[in-house]
């Protein structure tokens, strides 16, 4: 089946330093969304993208997708200990319309 | 967050009992999953039920069985487990409109799970 790669699997960082993490595909993707899981919480659906190139912004949350639709990524800039969790970028390919292919995940730590 | 219920919350059973699992959804979504998380592994999707029809079963044992008596309510029937079963169980919902686009899902609480 198919697979989408996400990087780092885990990220401490310093409050107010910024965050990325990463997700790829070896084949073209036609959507990717982005969720975030706090600790002991459950998958909350943050953005979709769908365009080659889109990005979007939730105040310090800057999403991208690639030109060629195979990566994406998440920025946050100056984190807060209220962005601790772990983000799953999920892929939407065509042909499988109703599912969702999950990355692994990025847990981050955000240090007071 | 209320879209979606999961009872119970926690369970704990053991490889020879038979129990199940319940989702509700309250958002009128016509779709629901059921995805298992494991520690250190990517969501795994289990199910996928649209109109009521199960559309996917990406290889699952038999030893998990699914209901999906109307839109609103799906069931996972377990039976005869085995300790690596343990995990949180999630269900979700998404409204699935025409077209080629993966929509938006709505995530329960989850069910943690211990098979003993």
């Amino acid at each position: 089946g198919q697979q989408v790669m996400q990087i780092p699997q885990y990220q401490h960082v310093q409050e107010g330093e910024d965050f990325t993490t990463y997700c790829n595909s070896s084949t073209t993707l036609s959507n990717i969304q982005w969720y975030k899981q706090r600790p002991g919480g459950h998958p909350v659906f943050l953005i979709q993208l769908v365009k080659s190139g889109e990005v979007k912004k939730q105040k310090r949350l800057t999403f991208q997708f690639g030109e060629a639709k195979k990566n994406s990524s998440l920025h946050i800039t100056a984190t807060q200990t209220t962005d601790v969790g772990t983000y799953f970028c999920a892929a939407g390919y065509s042909g499988s319309a109703r599912q969702l292919t999950f990355g692994s995940g990025t847990q981050l730590t955000v240090l007071p | 967050e209320t879209g979606v219920t999961q009872t119970p919350r926690h369970l704990v059973m053991g490889m020879t009992n038979k129990k199940s699992l319940k989702c509700e959804q309250h958002l009128g979504h016509n779709a629901m999953y059921w995805y298992k998380q494991s520690a250190k592994k990517p969501l795994e999707l289990m199910f996928v039920y649209n109109f009521k029809e199960q559309t996917e079963n990406n290889s699952v044992p038999s030893r998990f069985s699914p209901e999906c008596p109307n839109s609103s309510h799906l069931f996972l029937h377990l039976h005869t487990l085995q300790p690596e079963d343990s995990a949180l169980y999630l269900c979700a919902s998404s409204q699935d409109r025409s077209g080629s686009l993966a929509y938006e899902q709505y995530f329960g609480p989850g069910t943690r799970l211990t098979v003993t």
